[in-house]
Parts: C-alpha cells; sequence; structure tokens
C-alpha cells in the first residue's frame, strides 16, 4: 500500500528558509518521478515541481524557480524540498505526489497517490 | 504557465448528469493527450479520478468519464450521486517537463 507523508511544515517568516521533507513507502520509489504540489488556503492546487526518478533532473513552476530546490535520497526513500527567500505567498499546504508510470519523464504521467500534506504559513 | 480556465461551480440533482469544462491552450490541453482530472474533498488529498483524458483508475465508477475536443478537456458525471460533490481539479502536461493545474470547481449536488 502506497505511503507519502509529509512533514516540516511551520510558520516561518518572510525572507527565511525551510526543508520540507516526503517519506515513501509501498512502491519501488527508485522507479517514480515525484512531484510537489500546493494548495494555499481556499485556493486552487498550484504544481510545484517535479524530480525525475533517479534525481538527475528537477522542474521548477516559474513562481519558485530560483528559490526552490527538489532532491530525493533513493537509498532512504525520501523526498526533499528546499524553500529559501520563502513569501507570505508561499504560505499553502504541500503535497507530495507519486507519478503514476514507473520511469517516465517527469510531468508526463497522471499523479496516482498523493500525501495527505505539510503546512507551511509564512508570515511576520 | 497559466492555470487552465474552470467553472467555479456546477450543480445537478441526484440522477443528473454535469460536465465540467477546462480550457487550456495548444500548449498544454490541445497539445497532449496528458489531461487528468481529481476529485477533492476538504481538508483531503487530491484523488485520481480521470488519466490520459478518458480512462479511469480501478475502483473509480464508471459513472465518471473524461474527454476532450481542441484545448478543451471535459468531465462528465453521470448518475449523480450525494458523495460526488466536492472540487474537481483539471491537469495537463504542459511540456518542458512541467503541469498545470486548472482553477478547480465545485460540484454541488442539490
Amino acid at each position: 500500500q502506497v505511503h507519502l507523508v509529509e512533514s516540516g511544515g511551520t510558520v516561518v517568516q518572510p525572507g527565511r528558509s525551510l526543508r520540507l521533507s516526503c517519506a515513501a513507502s509501498g512502491f519501488t520509489f527508485k522507479n517514480y518521478g515525484m512531484h510537489w504540489v500546493r494548495q494555499a488556503p481556499g485556493k486552487a492546487l498550484e504544481w510545484v515541481a517535479a524530480i525525475s526518478y533517479d534525481g538527475s533532473d528537477t522542474y521548477y513552476a516559474d513562481s519558485v524557480k530560483g528559490r526552490f530546490t527538489f532532491s530525493r535520497d533513493n537509498s532512504e526513500n525520501t523526498l526533499y524540498l528546499q524553500l529559501n527567500s520563502l513569501r507570505t505567498e508561499d504560505t499553502a499546504l504541500y503535497y507530495c505526489a507519486k507519478q503514476a508510470q514507473a520511469f517516465a519523464q517527469a510531468g508526463w504521467s497522471h499523479l496516482d497517490f498523493w500525501g495527505q500534506g505539510t503546512l507551511l504559513t509564512v508570515s511576520s | 504557465q497559466s492555470a487552465l480556465t474552470q467553472p467555479p461551480s456546477v450543480s445537478g440533482s441526484p440522477g443528473q448528469s454535469v460536465t465540467i469544462s477546462c480550457t487550456g491552450t495548444t500548449s498544454d490541453v490541445g497539445g497532449y493527450k496528458r489531461v487528468s482530472w481529481y476529485q477533492q474533498y476538504p481538508g483531503k488529498a487530491p484523488k485520481l479520478m480521470i488519466y490520459e483524458v478518458s480512462n479511469r483508475p480501478s475502483g473509480v465508477p464508471d459513472r465518471f468519464s473524461g474527454s476532450k475536443s481542441g484545448n478543451t478537456a471535459s468531465l462528465t458525471v453521470s448518475g449523480l450521486q450525494a458523495e460526488d460533490e466536492g472540487e474537481y481539479y483539471c491537469s495537463s502536461y504542459a511540456g518542458s517537463n512541467s503541469v498545470v493545474f486548472g482553477g478547480g470547481t465545485k460540484l454541488t449536488v442539490l
């Protein structure tokens, strides 16, 4: 059974940094591209970033490019999202999600499992 | 990376059918057969309902169907049931390894 458990969300001040994590289990983690998707309170889903199954390639939404860094540790079945230069508009529930197709290029495959999210609040 | 356009809300009575549209461009919806639909209940994670325009994952009732014409994709829910009430989001591959979501549609079962 696939499980994705996000952690690391908290309240931080604008301009600060934070790292989110996502622990995966129940599938062959190293074979699947993964994504972060966020949802501001009362707002729509917003794609944030994707990473290839082997971690060699990462892709970002324009709104976070240059500030966020997506990485993975396939030996620990864990994803990381490093968030720098945080802004109030980064306040959201951050979900990690798994691509359905093994070895598919990032973004090409739909997302078949999602975690429950971790809440980040950026506020002074 | 502009969001796909969805109607803010749709509604229908039990047993009726409703259709939710999702309009993009030739760079996303119109350019690829990679449209997905997700259902989200308040306080819950999204759940995949349709992938690759019209395919249903196992466990999703066949009351849910998807289609696409040009730059617009559609999700149709037939035989509405109370449990179908929730928020629905479309998503599309948008080229260059990116993904775009729609603004969401609240489905109300009257």
